[in-house]
């Protein structure tokens, strides 16, 4: 059964480091997401992609933030300079098209800044 | 602005209960979709359920049932005979249709189920 891969499942890096995470959606999805979950809190959207570029983004999504579609397979999300605040686990979602697509989550990248 | 409330944080039942977990939702769009998912202690998201605004028919799945009623914004699940294996966090979203390509969920803040043997 296709699914979404997130790369790494757990990084540490030290405050003020930039930080990629890397997600493969499924092959022949169209829309793709970031989301994050803080340690024992709710999940909260970031950003929403399609057709290469972003379509929706939160006010967590702020300059730090940035999103890419490299090569066609690959889905980044890059934390500039990290904060303490920006440990938590980050999902990558994709779906396929139209508006009744369910929401396929990766297994999640767990960052933790020190 | 859409919101969805899941008021009991934390439940705690022993194995072969009935469990019912509550969910509350606003939106001002008349179509929209509400889902459930579970978050076992390793962390993933498992979709359990999508369910469209205009379909308010209840759902059964072996132990799991869900409780659509658009009268009082509410989408309820329940497991019968509870099983130390439901132990996890479960979490009600609902996404707005109508965006382009957005669709984005907006999360309740979970439930965390304790189920003891």
């Amino acid at each position: 059964e296709p699914e979404v891969t997130q790369t790494p499942s757990h990084q540490v890096t030290q405050m003020g480091q930039e930080v990629i995470l890397r997600c493969v959606p499924i092959s022949n999805h169209l829309y793709f997401y970031w989301y994050r979950q803080i340690l024992g809190q709710k999940v909260e959207f970031l950003v929403s992609f399609y057709n290469n570029e972003i379509s929706e983004k939160s006010e967590i999504f702020d300059d730090q933030f940035s999103v890419e579609r490299p090569d066609g397979s690959n889905f980044t999300l890059k934390i500039r300079s990290t904060k303490l605040e920006d440990s938590a686990m980050y999902f990558c979602a994709s779906r396929q098209g139209g508006s009744t697509g369910e929401l396929f989550f990766g297994e999640g990248s767990r960052l933790t800044v020190l | 602005a859409q919101k969805v409330t899941q008021a009991q944080t934390e439940i705690s039942v022993v194995e072969k209960e009935d469990v019912t977990l509550d969910c509350v939702y606003e939106t001002r769009d008349t179509t929209y979709y509400l889902f459930w998912y579970k978050q076992p202690p390793s962390g993933e998201l498992v979709f359990l359920i999508r369910r469209n605004s205009f379909d308010e028919q209840n759902e059964i799945s072996g132990r799991y049932s869900w409780n659509f009623q658009k009268s009082t914004s509410s989408f309820n699940f329940t497991i019968t005979a509870s099983q130390v294996v439901d132990s996890a966090v479960y979490f009600c979203a609902l996404s707005e249709v109508g965006h382009n390509a957005g669709n984005m969920l907006t999360f309740g803040g979970g439930t965390r189920l304790m189920v003891k043997p």
